[in-house]
């Protein structure tokens, strides 16, 4: 497999619910994120990974907890969410590890997730 | 506050050549990116813009003024699978990408 993949592509959940979103890159780059995606409205950075380090919070809920084991794989175990949470959920992958979000990013395909 | 304006939505006709324009207010300003999404696809990058000028690659153009704050995607030959978002980024001072909420470019034939 090429690029950036992510696992699964649809979800849906109650709020009680736990599940994991997986990301898997193979690309050998340093840094991974997670971002946010509703309509109409612009891509929300949630968490930075560098060199497997979280480097940034972007005030997220406690609900959406990261993981990052390695520089390849990134989870996001979501837990009680709630239904305004329903939304992409898009992981990219930078070659860049210095901090910040310089070059080009390189996107999955999203998991869609849906909470009743 | 920092901020991307772009058109929400922009129709036009297969062989026609469109712009796309998207408008930034950074803190500092280090680039500024044009991203393709397709429905239901990832984001992909289309190109990447720090100094002022018009930077062709293919049918695809993009330019800046840094001046004026001012970037624009220029498609030319359109075709049918340009149908897609095209979202506009700047990156500023702390290297942070502030996006804009894309705009979606039907196509009609």
């Amino acid at each position: 497999e090429t690029g950036v993949t992510q696992t699964p592509r649809h979800l849906v959940m109650g709020m009680t619910n736990k599940k994991s979103l997986k990301c898997e890159q193979h690309l050998g780059h340093n840094a991974m994120y997670w971002y946010k995606q509703s309509a109409k409205k612009p891509l929300e950075l949630m968490f930075v990974y560098n060199f497997k380090e979280q480097t940034e919070n972007n005030s997220v809920p406690s609900r959406f907890s990261p993981e990052c084991p390695n520089s390849s794989h990134l989870f996001l175990h979501l837990h009680t969410l709630q239904p305004e949470d329903s939304a992409l959920y898009l992981c990219a992958s930078s070659q860049d590890g210095a901090g910040g979000q310089v070059g080009e990013l390189f996107f999955g395909e999203g998991s869609r997730l849906t909470v009743l | 506050g920092q901020n991307i304006d772009q058109p929400t939505e922009m129709t036009a006709t297969e062989g026609a050549i469109v712009q796309i324009n998207c408008t930034y207010q950074t803190s500092g300003f280090n680039g500024l990116f044009w991203y393709q999404q397709h429905a239901g696809e990832a984001p992909t990058f289309l190109s990447y813009n720090v100094l002022d000028g018009l930077e062709e690659k293919g049918r695809f153009s993009s330019f800046l003024s840094r001046s004026k704050g001012y970037s624009y995607l220029l498609l030319k030959e359109l075709q049918m699978k340009d149908s897609a978002s095209y979202l506009c980024a700047a990156l500023d001072s702390n290297y942070q990408l502030i996006w804009g909420a894309g705009t979606k470019l039907i196509i009609k034939p």
